[in-house]
């Protein structure tokens, strides 16, 4: 499968809203509510932030938001602070127990 | 609580084959499959495949087919990633994951492979 399509970077100043999108298609993103969002600070290991397109793990602040409409998922991460700066990821359920990821996108705090 | 304590960084020569291994303790083995996922150098994360420990089933994504191999040992409580015929594009940070339910809850510190001559 391709993977996933996200912009490559999203800016904002702190205390503002941004959302990052990732495009699918019908066979991954668009058929199923199965779509997961993860934060990666370089060096460590990804952490769960979304799963099931709109749920946020115990934990894991309010500011961050899923939603899906089609064949795209969003990620709204409101009220930016300095730590949000990070590489955020989604992730889809493909069908035929496959999973595809998509490439990427590089939040900065301004 | 859950972790994933994955093996140390490897260099291999480009041919060689590599194993990285993935032991999980604070849960019970059986209950999560685990999944494999790479990051190449400037890359996005990439999946591929995993391993149901609870039944032995394994799926592998197209793109690795014949070169990786997933195993389990549920004696130790670990899994493997056995990639073979390296390659430069090989180079990466190897990742393991438990799935629950479609989604990647907790994750390996990350294993660094770098393939070169």
């Amino acid at each position: 499968q391709s993977a996933l399509t996200q912009p490559a970077s999203v800016s904002g100043s702190p205390g503002q809203s941004i959302t990052i999108s990732c495009t699918g298609t019908s066979s991954d993103v668009g058929n199923y509510n199965l779509v997961s969002w993860y934060q990666h600070y370089p060096g460590k290991a990804p952490t769960l932030i979304i799963y099931d397109v709109t749920k946020r793990p115990s934990g894991v602040s309010n500011r961050f938001s899923g939603s899906k409409s089609g064949n795209t998922a969003s990620l709204t991460i409101s009220g930016l602070q300095a730590e949000d700066e990070a590489d955020y990821y989604c992730c889809s359920y493909a069908g035929d127990y496959t999973w595809v990821f998509g490439g990427g996108t590089k939040v900065t705090v301004l | 609580q859950v972790q994933l304590v994955q093996s140390g960084a490897e260099v291999k020569e480009p041919g060689a084959s590599v194993k990285v291994f993935c032991k999980a303790s604070g849960y019970t083995f059986t209950n999560y499959v685990i999944h494999w996922v790479r990051q190449a150098p400037g890359q996005s994360l990439e999946w591929m495949g995993w391993f149901n420990v609870g039944n032995g089933n394994i799926k592998y994504s197209q793109r690795f087919k014949g070169r990786v191999t997933i195993t389990t040992d549920t004696s130790a409580s670990t899994a493997y990633m056995d990639l073979s015929s390296l390659r430069s594009e090989d180079t990466a940070v190897y990742y393991c994951a438990t799935e629950e339910s479609y989604y990647y809850h907790f994750w390996g510190q990350g294993t660094l492979v770098t393939v070169s001559s």
